[in-house]
């Protein structure tokens, strides 16, 4: 079963505006991840953010992660077109791998 | 470094035919896995490898087997392909055996259709 829910599934928004996506998981992690996916391409790393961790950035990136409401969120600032992509988080609890979400599907807008 | 490399790009089965598709990395990873994508769906995990020698179940493996004789390798075998089969399927590794805990380093994958 999918641990991790990505909210919106879609979202459309303007080149240079803030895009931002969610996404709630059900049991305790030891990580979140959050990956992108270009059309018809594999996924791409973004950041990795630990269980002790609030905050993270990378570049326009800044992931948040919220333990005890079990949610975490990605915002892409100034967006650009080449960041038109399907977002998925993923979550790391057990030695079985990453359970991944369903996504977002980001398109920006010229 | 090639990175993890995918072998076919596209497929096109009948049902009952067998196939593997193979899954290559040159970063010397200890963690292999392999994931399918289907609409709507996100990924799940099929099988996964924390070293040679070592294979485990993930998520859906059923209808899948999986071997891992070498580090740099980890083919998936289609027995008797089904058209529920029909996919997208991704493989993966990370540096060591802790998958969970690490960045995943995908393929570009394999596109699956049986008919």
């Amino acid at each position: 079963s999918q641990q991790g829910e990505e909210d919106p599934q879609a979202l459309s928004i303007q080149e240079g505006e803030n895009a931002t996506m969610n996404c709630s998981y059900k049991t305790s992690i030891n990580n979140l991840q959050w990956y992108r996916q270009n059309s018809g391409r594999g996924l791409v790393h973004l950041i990795l953010i630990r269980s002790n961790e609030r905050e993270k950035h990378s570049g326009r990136l800044r992931v948040t992660l919220d333990t005890s409401k079990k949610s975490s969120s990605l915002l892409i600032t100034a967006s650009r077109a080449a960041d038109t992509a399907s977002y998925f988080c993923a979550t790391g609890a057990s030695a079985d791998g990453l359970t991944f979400g369903k996504g977002t599907h980001l398109i920006i807008q010229p | 470094n090639a990175g993890v490399t995918q072998t076919p790009k596209f497929q096109v089965l009948k049902t009952g035919q067998s196939m593997t598709l193979q899954c290559a990395q040159d970063m010397n990873h200890e963690y292999m896995s392999w994931y399918r994508q289907d609409p709507g769906m996100g990924l799940r995990l099929i099988h996964y490898s924390v070293g040679a020698g070592i294979t485990d179940q993930g998520e859906v493996p059923n209808g899948y087997n999986v071997s891992r004789s070498t580090t740099e390798d980890f083919p998936l075998r289609l027995l008797s392909a089904a058209p529920s089969q029909t996919s997208v399927y991704f493989c993966a590794s990370s540096i060591s055996g802790r998958g969970y805990q690490e960045t995943q380093y995908f393929g570009p994958g394999t596109r699956l259709l049986v008919l």
